[in-house]
């Protein structure tokens, strides 16, 4: 089992470009969830879905966030335009409907804005 | 104030020792209690979970929650050096797979776990 697949690993971009990170959650997970980590906030709650519809997005920031999960296997994370109070290491984690207490993270993507 | 405070550290201990790591929150209607360990450029993982009060042991690792004071902790006994990582407290109001509020999951900020070969 590969676990959950975070693409970039790193991006580094100028203020008001458009980012996109992706996600592979691992197969026959029901849910995904977005975080977003940094020193001062901590892990946050971005937005999760459940069989591919999104539950809650009350966390994303802005706007400028938006997610989809087109299907089980694939999930983005949009930021446009983005701003360097966007960089952070953002995880997608994915959970099993029979396991509800764990939630399986990627290796998150580290955004730098510049 | 955040809804679940977490001492930062670092907290740097030798080789041996027993840990304490603790989590106060506020929110009386959180029911489970979960450990999660993140190491460095690494995503977290769960550790451990517990519902409502009480102790769980597995292995090194002990959970304990006390609901009368909105604390929670998680003891590490005879620390190791690949211990060394940050651990994060989460914690729900409702079973995980009954998610549906902002609050699915809530996080502490971590604490940072030196042990000192």
């Amino acid at each position: 089992d590969a676990g959950v697949i975070q693409s970039p690993r790193h991006e580094v971009t100028e203020m008001g470009q458009e980012v996109t990170l992706r996600c592979k959650p691992i197969s026959g997970h029901n849910s995904l969830f977005w975080y977003r980590q940094t020193m001062m906030r901590g892990l946050e709650l971005l937005i999760y879905f459940n069989n591919n519809v999104p539950i809650d997005d009350s966390g994303m920031p802005e706007d400028r966030f938006s997610a989809k999960m087109p299907n089980a296997s694939f999930s983005t994370l949009k930021i446009q335009p983005s701003e360097p109070r966007d960089s952070a290491v953002y995880f997608c984690a994915s959970r099993a409907l029979e396991n509800p207490y764990e939630q399986y993270f990627g290796p998150g993507t580290r955004l730098t804005v510049t | 104030q955040k809804e679940v405070e977490q001492d930062p550290g670092p907290l740097s201990v030798p080789e041996g020792a027993i840990v304490s790591l603790n989590c106060t929150y506020s929110n009386s209607a959180f029911q489970y209690f979960m450990w999660y360990r993140q190491y460095s450029r690494k995503g977290p993982e769960l550790l451990m979970y517990t519902y409502s009060s009480g102790n769980k042991e597995d292995g090194r690792f002990t959970a304990q929650v006390d609901k009368s004071s909105k604390y929670i902790s998680l003891f590490i006994r005879d620390s190791q050096p690949s211990d060394s990582a940050t651990y994060l407290c989460a914690m729900s109001a409702s079973r995980p797979h009954m998610d549906t509020g902002r609050r699915a999951l809530t996080f502490g900020s971590g604490t940072r776990l030196q042990v000192q070969p």
